[in-house]
């Protein structure tokens, strides 16, 4: 059984400060990893994933992520958030040839003027 | 290009009374997927189905809870005698071929038992 564990529930950041946003996950296989963002009131939108090749994820919004497989993790980043990042983001995580998505309990992010 | 379409996006029903949520997959897709989100929780993921076809329902609550998805017209989940413990966002999912590489969210369902 596989498991996403987002350690933070909530992280405020000032506006254009970067920000990490932190997942780890466990599996006894290979997996694929992604972060979702869920604006208040609204469905899942796909910011980034890691399928293969390069650990270094560049995804929308300015937002990257590292996939680091001895330390099990795949956290989130940004150089420099807006007001407009506000929102809940989600990591997830499928194993190869799994259509599942198992997703961490979310980070709320609040970015302060 | 519609996105993945679910209807209602607010339902209220009352302790007892039936639900049926909706999802109409992109064009193209015949792969479907229903989550659901309770407050202050990730998705957990329900049911996974092909046209005609349940796939995988390892996620489904053994009891009232039920999905289809027709050769013709949108899957639906539906949940019979409601309790408030059913509340929650209901979201779906589609993807063209089954892999999660084309995964589309739609933008939920939230149901509200009274």
């Amino acid at each position: 059984a596989q498991s996403v564990t987002q350690l933070d529930s909530q992280v405020p950041v000032f506006e254009e400060a970067p920000v990490e946003l932190r997942c780890n996950y466990s599996s006894s296989v290979s997996v694929y990893l992604f972060w979702y963002v869920q604006y208040p009131n609204q469905g899942l939108q796909l910011l980034l994933k890691y399928l293969s090749g390069s650990t270094l994820v560049k995804g929308i919004n300015g937002f990257e992520a590292e996939f680091n497989k001895s330390q099990t993790s795949f956290h989130l980043r940004k150089p420099s958030v807006h007001i407009s990042d506000t929102a809940e983001y989600f990591c997830a995580v499928s194993n190869f040839g799994n259509e599942k998505l198992t997703f961490g309990t979310g980070t709320r992010l609040t970015i302060i003027p | 290009n519609a996105g993945v379409m679910q209807n209602p996006r607010h339902l209220v029903r009352r302790r007892g009374q039936e639900a049926r949520l909706r999802c109409s997959p992109m064009k193209g897709h015949s792969h479907v997927y229903w989550y659901r989100q309770l407050p202050e929780e990730g998705l957990k993921f329900m049911v996974y189905l092909q046209k005609e076809n349940i796939i995988d329902e390892s996620g489904m609550p053994k009891e009232r809870f039920s999905a289809e998805f027709p050769k013709e017209g949108p899957s639906i989940l539906r949940i019979q005698q409601v309790v408030r413990g059913d509340s929650a966002a209901y979201f779906c999912a589609s993807s063209p071929d089954g892999s999660i590489y084309g995964y589309t969210f739609g933008s939920g369902t939230r149901l509200t038992v009274v």
